[in-house]
């Protein structure tokens, strides 16, 4: 079954407001949950690494006060696009490792965003 | 800086015949490898991985992959290929050294076909 639930799966908004996505690791502590972002037929970009009590480490090109991320427990991370516009537009996936270093990531199902 | 090519953007095979997926890495310790499988609109799942041991790795559904440390290379393999296997194959590497965290770089990913 699933370990990581990411919600929502599909979201549509207008141009101007934000929107949160939550990632919950279902039957395990996560003290640090990946951000991704996909364009169509393209492969993953990692946007951000969240930490659970501390603030996010964002990567080069990625602007911090646009995707908002809170690790507010063990369990749950959250991404928020604020200020959406159009070119945000695309399909967001948060991923954590179960345990250990050596431990694959475990993917959530992704959120579809589409920001008319 | 570690990274991964999958250079065939896309694969054709008949079903019940032999599949192979390349992917070769570059890192500059030892490579932590991965393979994902992606369906559309979904989060990716995990199908096997390479720390250490031997080089031949048995993941899900019958897939297998080997690695070849003086090619740098991973490719991903079937005996005997299904069209349910018809997906978007992702190929990950990280750097195996303490404190490495589980920062994944994703190949741009190899859309499998596997027709009747």
């Amino acid at each position: 079954g699933a370990v990581v639930s990411q919600h929502p799966s599909w979201v549509i908004c207008k141009s101007g407001t934000s929107v949160k996505i939550e990632c919950r690791s279902l039957d395990f502590q996560a003290t640090t949950m990946f951000w991704y972002r996909q364009f169509p037929k393209q492969s993953l970009m990692l946007m951000a690494t969240s930490n659970e009590g501390s603030k996010a480490t964002y990567e080069q090109g990625v602007e911090k006060d646009k995707f908002l991320i809170n690790h507010a427990s063990l369990t749950l991370s959250t991404l928020t696009v604020t200020s959406a516009h159009p070119e945000d537009s695309s399909f967001y996936i948060c991923s954590a490792p179960k345990a250990g270093s050596n431990s694959p990531l475990h993917f959530g199902n992704g959120t579809r965003l589409t920001v008319t | 800086a570690q990274s991964v090519a999958q250079p065939e953007d896309q694969v054709n095979v008949a079903e019940g015949n032999p599949l192979t997926v390349k992917c070769t890495y570059s890192v500059s310790g030892n490579p932590y490898l991965f393979w994902y499988v992606q369906y559309p609109n979904r989060g990716l799942q995990f199908l096997l991985k390479y720390i250490t041991g031997d080089n031949l790795v048995k993941g899900s559904y019958g897939f297998e992959a080997e690695f070849n440390k003086s090619q740098t290379s991973f490719h991903l393999k079937k005996p005997s290929a299904l069209v349910s296997d018809s997906a978007l194959y992702f190929c990950a590497v990280r750097e195996g050294i303490t404190g490495g965290g589980n920062k994944l770089t994703f190949g741009t990913g190899t859309q499998l076909k596997v027709e009747l």
